[in-house]
């Protein structure tokens, strides 16, 4: 499969517990998006990488929400101290600043649920 | 910032019949509208886009249309068929260096046979 994966596919925490997600790209990407989706709405872009500099966030980014992507490949976000509020699926984006630079590809998403 | 604005929240047609989802937005500096289709538990998956500097783009049974002036833009589905049932969500990217993308709140299509 070539597409945007991630990992895991489910995770169940308790509130205040750090949680970490990965994500792998399209192998040829070089852009990458975090969204995040509640129940009914559409995505909420959270922050976008080129290659492997964060260069945009959110401002609904809380600083409990960190991303790295450190090689330009894969890419993790970690929540810490989490809150019920948190309960969303995350959802990774990947897409090329070559050819169609527009498109974006999702992932399958993480499901998260904070307990 | 962008907002996007989408309609009907859902949506029931018959089997053959055709679907029209519509969409305004706010942000004149948009430039590029694609549209996706989420079926339950799923990924969301791109099925059409336009630019800014196209009126119109058909493929097969889906077509998009696009009003710059008004803002607004619509997908239209023909021939509707049972697997076309899905949530479908409109966008509208950012001119910032992400283009990230502003999503409208979705509309359930459900095609009955």
């Amino acid at each position: 499969d070539t597409g945007v994966s991630q990992d895991p596919r489910h995770k169940i925490t308790k509130r205040g517990q750090n949680v970490t997600f990965r994500c792998d790209p399209i192998s040829e990407h070089n852009r990458l998006y975090w969204y995040r989706q509640t129940l009914g709405q559409g995505p909420e872009f959270l922050t976008y990488f080129q290659n492997e500099a964060q260069l945009e966030k959110s401002r609904l980014l809380s600083d409990r929400f960190s991303a790295e992507r450190p090689k330009g490949s894969f890419s993790t976000l970690e929540i810490q101290r989490t809150e019920q509020g948190d309960s969303a699926m995350y959802l990774c984006a990947s897409s090329s600043t070559g050819r169609n630079p527009y498109e974006q590809y999702f992932g399958p998403g993480t499901r998260l649920t904070v307990t | 910032g962008e907002n996007v604005e989408q309609h009907p929240s859902t949506l029931s047609v018959q089997e053959g019949d055709s679907a029209v989802i519509k969409c305004t937005y706010s942000d004149s500096a948009s430039n590029y509208f694609p549209w996706y289709k989420q079926e339950l538990g799923k990924r969301p998956q791109l099925i059409i886009d336009i630019r800014s500097n196209v009126g119109e783009k058909k493929d097969q049974r889906i077509a998009v249309t696009l009003n710059k002036t008004a803002k607004h833009f619509s997908l239209h589905i023909t021939e509707t068929q049972p697997e076309d049932s899905a949530v479908y969500f409109c966008a509208a990217d950012t001119q910032t260096g992400a283009n990230n993308l502003f999503f409208g709140t979705g509309t359930r299509l459900t095609v009955i046979p």
